[in-house]
């Protein structure tokens, strides 16, 4: 079974509106943590945002902002005010609570910003 | 967030040469570097585990004697790619984990191998 699964392989949003990407996980360790990463075409592995599996509230960090519903397993990604910049693939990813720390990525999503 | 260093951006081989890939961390030590593979338009696939001073874990379908991985110092590990093949054309990227800021990992700037 897939542990991260991203059900969008593409996505359009217009210039200055917010998006939603979607991601839903499956895990029974209670704890654990769910990553965001932008990768640009260049392929850097740029960081957005983290929330911890007893992270009581929902992650933010600028124009990103993590819709975490836990009894659902998802970690939705919201991107507001959208900037051509914002054009690229964003992966989410989790890190189970044990020793391994190892990251295991959904298939990713590509954004397109339109002007 | 750290500085990692990932060592050569693009390379080109001919199939049958081998190719060594240098991941450095240069403002935190790493007991641990993942290494994990990319092939386009697809997602990132770990390949191994190494943890400095001992030997690499891999992963289920990678072989080890193909992908020889060296950890011989905490801010230094390297991937290397034996006899290589059309087939190990791709993008391989590091990460070494920071034990202190574990609320977000980092990632190399990424090697695209191109192996003709």
């Amino acid at each position: 079974a897939q542990k991260i699964t991203q059900t969008q392989p593409g996505m359009f949003v217009q210039e200055k509106e917010a998006v939603t990407l979607d991601c839903t996980y499956d895990t029974s360790d209670p704890s654990y943590g769910l990553f965001w990463y932008k990768q640009p075409s260049s392929g850097e592995m740029i960081f957005l945002i983290y929330q911890g599996s007893y992270d009581q509230q929902n992650a933010t960090e600028g124009r990103y902002s993590l819709n975490f519903q836990k009894a659902r397993k998802s970690a939705n990604l919201v991107i507001s005010a959208s900037q051509l910049g914002d054009s690229a693939m964003y992966f989410c990813a989790m890190r189970e609570g044990d020793s391994s720390y190892k990251l295991i990525f959904g298939s990713g999503t590509r954004l397109l910003v339109r002007p | 967030g750290a500085v990692v260093s990932q060592h050569p951006s693009r390379v080109i081989c001919k199939s049958g040469t081998s190719v060594k890939i240098e991941c450095r961390s240069l403002d935190f030590q790493a007991t641990t570097m993942f290494w994990y593979r990319q092939f386009p338009k697809q997602s990132l696939m770990l390949m191994a585990t190494s943890n400095e001073g001992s030997k690499a874990t891999y992963e289920q379908g990678v072989e080890k004697d193909k992908f020889l991985i060296n950890h011989a110092s905490l801010t230094l590990s390297t991937l290397t790619v034996t006899s290589a093949h059309p087939e190990d054309s791709s993008f391989y990227i590091c990460s070494p984990r920071d034990t202190v800021r574990d609320t977000e990992a980092f990632f190399g700037q990424g090697t695209r191998l191109t192996v003709v």
